[in-house]
């Protein structure tokens, strides 16, 4: 079965630092790439759906790109704050989107200090 | 508009006993995901539905749990005779059922279930 994996595991930036994390994903029968962040306590929140190859998708200070002949996408942080702070989580559905079930990776913790 | 909610979001229960967990998606919205997440794990898929019908049952991992969908809207995960290894936070999702496996799933804030 499809296996998507992140890196790093977790990141301690200071505010103001720009970051960038990497979801790896299987490039043959690739259909679509989540991008979510979740905060402790708090529901997952949906960053971004990205489907063509080199799509770049922006929400405030937060991007995304996908190169899914290499089976990659980066999410970058610009200028981190602490209300950053949370687990960046990717995923990616199998089977060439045959399904909607995602398979998740384990998720990038990302710590900003004030 | 209201998001998904789920109850309870906290539920403690010993082992071999029966429980239900609901989830109430956003109005409208054809298509209802649950997936379980473990401590240090990202969440694990476990049944997605498609209207009233199981569309995808292929990470129930046995057959204590079951889910149904008996409207179309809210949804219940029953799961029996719990286990310790059961313990985890109960996730549920749902999509307006567009745009497939590109459709923008939008998640509830879980159901922490404790088996002890």
């Amino acid at each position: 079965i499809l296996n998507v994996e992140q890196s790093p595991q977790s990141l301690h930036v200071q505010e103001g630092d720009s970051t960038n994390f990497t979801c790896s994903f299987p490039s043959s029968n690739f259909y679509a790439l989540h991008w979510y962040r979740w905060e402790t306590a708090k529901s997952p929140e949906a960053l971004f759906v990205m489907t063509l190859n080199g799509d770049e998708k922006k929400k405030g200070r937060i991007s995304a790109t996908l190169n899914t002949k290499e089976g990659y996408s980066y999410l970058y942080i610009k200028g981190s704050q602490p209300e950053d702070s949370a687990t960046y989580l990717c995923a990616s559905p199998p089977y060439g989107g045959a399904t909607n079930k995602l398979i998740f990776g384990t998720g990038t913790l990302l710590a900003v200090q004030p | 508009g209201a998001g998904v909610s789920q109850t309870p979001s906290n539920k403690v229960t010993e082992k071999g006993k029966y429980v239900e967990l609901r989830c109430d998606p956003i109005s409208g919205h054809t298509a209802l995901y649950w997936y379980r997440q473990s401590l240090g794990q990202g969440p694990e898929f476990l049944i997605y539905f498609q209207g009233t019908g199981a569309a995808d049952d292929s990470g129930l991992p046995n057959d204590r749990f079951f889910a149904v969908r008996p409207e179309g809207s809210v949804s219940t995960l029953k799961i029996q005779r719990t286990e310790r290894g059961d313990s985890a936070v109960y996730l549920c999702a749902s999509s307006p059922g567009l745009a497939g496996a590109a459709d923008t799933q939008y998640f509830g804030p879980g159901t922490r279930l404790t088996v002890l």
